[in-house]
């Protein structure tokens, strides 16, 4: 098992609601990665962040957002959760040196429901 | 962006057989190729990668190979057992600008009967 975890391990959310869900990464990691994993699809790269700052985003709207914290934890936030935001999500830990990152290990993930 | 196509979607076989799931990339300036094993219910867990500097690498019954003229990948799981039935995922590492991350494929669902 990896040392990265996440909280919660399900929520259940109605559209239009706001959510957070939180990642602790792997000691002597410096960069998280978030995913949106719908059931039956691989992952979906949602955004990095590195040094505190968002340093990569994928298809993702605005309203998907994140933050860093010192001790390299992090936040995705959701606001108007629609449907199709139903899925799992997870988070990834590496360590990253300038634009070079190294292996990414996964926390369990939030398994996010909305009705 | 990168784009990671996986092949076949399902694979059943007999407990001892082997099996091969395999990947192809878009982007040439990919280096990096990680495969991850997803149970039911569980993280993906990260079982071999490859570098684009080597060819093939080998960990036990897990093998992995890479062809970057051709850009693709492949997975070999020899003398399978029940215990690897789950969800295979390949990946590629895709450079943004000042950032990589990883673009999946779709997954593999293996079930090995015994």
């Amino acid at each position: 098992e990896t040392g990265v975890t996440q909280s919660p391990t399900h929520l259940i959310k109605t559209r239009g609601q706001q959510v957070t869900l939180r990642c602790s990464s792997q000691s002597g990691h410096n960069t998280v990665s978030w995913y949106q994993q719908a059931l039956g699809q691989g992952p979906q790269f949602i955004f990095q962040y590195y040094r505190e700052e968002e340093n990569g985003r994928g298809n993702f709207p605005p309203r998907f957002s994140g933050l860093q914290f010192p001790n390299y934890s992090s936040e995705l936030n959701v606001n108007a959760l629609e449907l199709d935001d139903s899925a799992l999500y997870l988070c990834a830990s590496s360590f990253a040196s300038g634009a070079s990152t190294d292996t990414q290990y996964f926390g369990p993930g939030t398994r996010l429901t909305v009705l | 962006g990168e784009n990671v196509e996986q092949h076949p979607s399902t694979l059943s076989v007999q407990e001892g057989d082997s099996a091969v799931i395999k990947c192809t990339y878009s982007d040439s300036a990919s280096n990096y190729f990680p495969w991850y094993k997803q149970e039911l219910g569980k993280r993906p867990q990260l079982i071999i990668d490859i570098r684009s500097n080597v060819g093939e690498k080998k960990d036990q019954r897990i093998a992995v190979t890479l062809n970057k003229t051709a850009k693709h990948f492949s997975l070999h799981i020899t003398e399978t057992q029940p215990e690897d039935s789950a969800v295979y995922f390949c990946a590629a590492r895709a450079r943004g600008s000042g950032y990589s991350t990883l673009t999946f494929g779709k997954g593999t669902m293996l079930l090995v009967s015994p």
